[in-house]
């Protein structure tokens, strides 16, 4: 089992349209959970760190569930600006620096 | 804020030359890093440095070497190219070693290296 996996996509949604992205990781001893965003031949971004409770910023919302080893992000009302690749960054241990990067799954919203 | 810069931003070189890609970050940040990124692969880590003076093997450290000239500033040197490290390379910084929450990676925009 690959160590953190992303659905394939790509994912081509309309404006205004909810879509959601899974990411499962296999080390359960991992400790901290991004995801990050990554535009066309550009460097990616943190779009958000994920935390045990769940959290929101604006449109976006990621939750984790230790229990079943997948972080999920959500867009809600998504905007042609949302077109880009989104990275699952896991961190595998406490101190660790060695981070995890999926694949990444590439979204499209059309207009 | 300039963040994280690297140079140069584009470089094609023929087997076997050397170069070395240049890195530096205004963030006062203790930890930086070299990744490389290939189509179809998660991003991966080649060297790390967790504090100005000591550097450590990553994932994929064979062929590159390091040098952290002090704290703003991490090189990459290829020695010898060969096609197979034809990639993205991205430098990214963060405050310390230990990747948390609050305590997050910066990239840099990015080189794009072709080997010949």
């Amino acid at each position: 089992r690959k160590e953190v996996e992303q659905d394939p996509g790509p994912f081509n949604v309309p404006e205004g349209a909810t879509v959601a992205f899974n990411c499962t990781y296999s080390n359960s001893a991992s400790q901290s959970f991004f995801w990050y965003r990554q535009d066309c031949r550009k460097e990616p971004k943190l779009l958000m760190s994920v935390y045990s409770s769940g959290n929101e910023d604006g449109r976006f919302t990621a939750q984790l569930n230790r229990a079943s080893q997948y972080i999920s992000l959500l867009i809600r009302d998504s905007k042609l600006s949302d077109s880009a690749t989104y990275l699952c960054v896991v961190n595998p241990g406490a101190g660790s620096y060695q981070l995890t990067f999926g694949k990444g799954t590439k979204l499209s919203v059309i207009p | 804020n300039a963040g994280v810069t690297q140079t140069p931003k584009f470089q094609v070189l023929k087997t076997g030359q050397s170069m070395t890609l240049q890195c530096a970050q205004d963030m006062n940040h203790n930890s930086m890093y070299w990744y490389r990124q290939d189509p179809g692969m998660g991003l991966r880590l080649i060297y790390y440095s967790a504090s100005e003076g000591t550097t450590d093997k990553g994932e994929v450290p064979n062929g590159y070497n390091v040098s952290r000239l002090n704290k703003r500033e991490f090189s990459l040197r290829l020695e010898s190219a060969a096609p197979s490290q034809t990639s993205v390379y991205f430098c990214a910084s963060s405050p310390d070693r230990t990747i948390s929450g609050a305590n997050v990676l910066t990239f840099g925009a990015g080189s794009r290296l072709t080997v010949l």
